[in-house]
């Protein structure tokens, strides 16, 4: 079965840095991936999604890459600031063949941004 | 809106209880969703109903039973818990369509404490 791992499980830096959390898969390379943001005791909110087919993706301070040689996903916040502080959840996202996706989390990465 | 509404927000009972967990949205999604999230974990995938059908039941036991009245509500029976099942119980939706991104929306869950 996939397996999915973040780097860490937990990640301080320094408020102005640029975080970078690693996402790590085996077997099968999904078509498409996602990162989420879950705050304590709140669902998963969407940040950015990535195709297969696609190096980089960007929003705002926001950018991830995807390499299915590596099968590797990096997701970078540049500028950090203490509000970014937070879980962040990789996931894979395999389509259902019945309409739907089933998305599988990694084991989530909790950013800290100390001032 | 982009909302997804959960309710109750909290819940205890007992092992011999029935009680469900509801959930709403109104952003004409197609598909929707339950997680169930323990401390410190990411979610992990329930059901996954399209079109009002289910479409995906990733071997949940039969004590948690999913019903899809309509295609803006979501239920999730419960019956004859356990103890173990003490869980945040998520649920989300998504546009559903072919060729969608499916990007997916949680609501805020429901924290089910089982004595």
């Amino acid at each position: 079965s996939q397996k999915i791992e973040q780097n860490s499980e937990a990640l301080n830096i320094q408020e102005g840095k640029t975080a970078t959390l690693t996402c790590n898969y085996t077997n099968y390379s999904p078509a498409y991936l996602q990162w989420y943001r879950q705050d304590p005791g709140r669902g998963p909110v969407f940040l950015l999604l990535i195709r297969e087919n696609e190096k980089e993706k960007r929003k705002e301070r926001l950018k991830v890459t995807f390499d299915t040689t590596l099968k590797q996903s990096l997701f970078h916040i540049t500028a950090s600031q203490p509000a970014d502080s937070a879980t962040y959840l990789c996931a894979l996202d395999m389509r259902g063949t019945g309409g739907g996706n089933k998305l599988t989390f990694g084991t989530g990465t909790q950013l800290k941004v100390e001032l | 809106d982009t909302e997804v509404t959960q309710t109750p927000k909290h819940l205890v009972m007992g092992m011999t209880n029935k009680k469900s967990l509801k959930c709403e949205q109104h952003m004409g999604h197609r598909a929707m969703y339950w997680y169930k999230q323990k401390a410190k974990k990411p979610p992990e995938l329930m059901f996954v109903y399209s079109y009002e059908k289910l479409s995906i039941n990733e071997s949940v036991p039969s004590r948690f039973s999913p019903e899809c009245p309509n295609s803006s509500l979501l239920n999730l029976h419960l019956h004859a818990l356990q103890p173990e099942d003490s869980a945040l119980y998520l649920c989300a939706s998504s546009q559903g369509g072919r060729g969608s991104t499916d990007t997916q929306y949680f609501g805020p869950g429901t924290r089910l404490t089982v004595l």
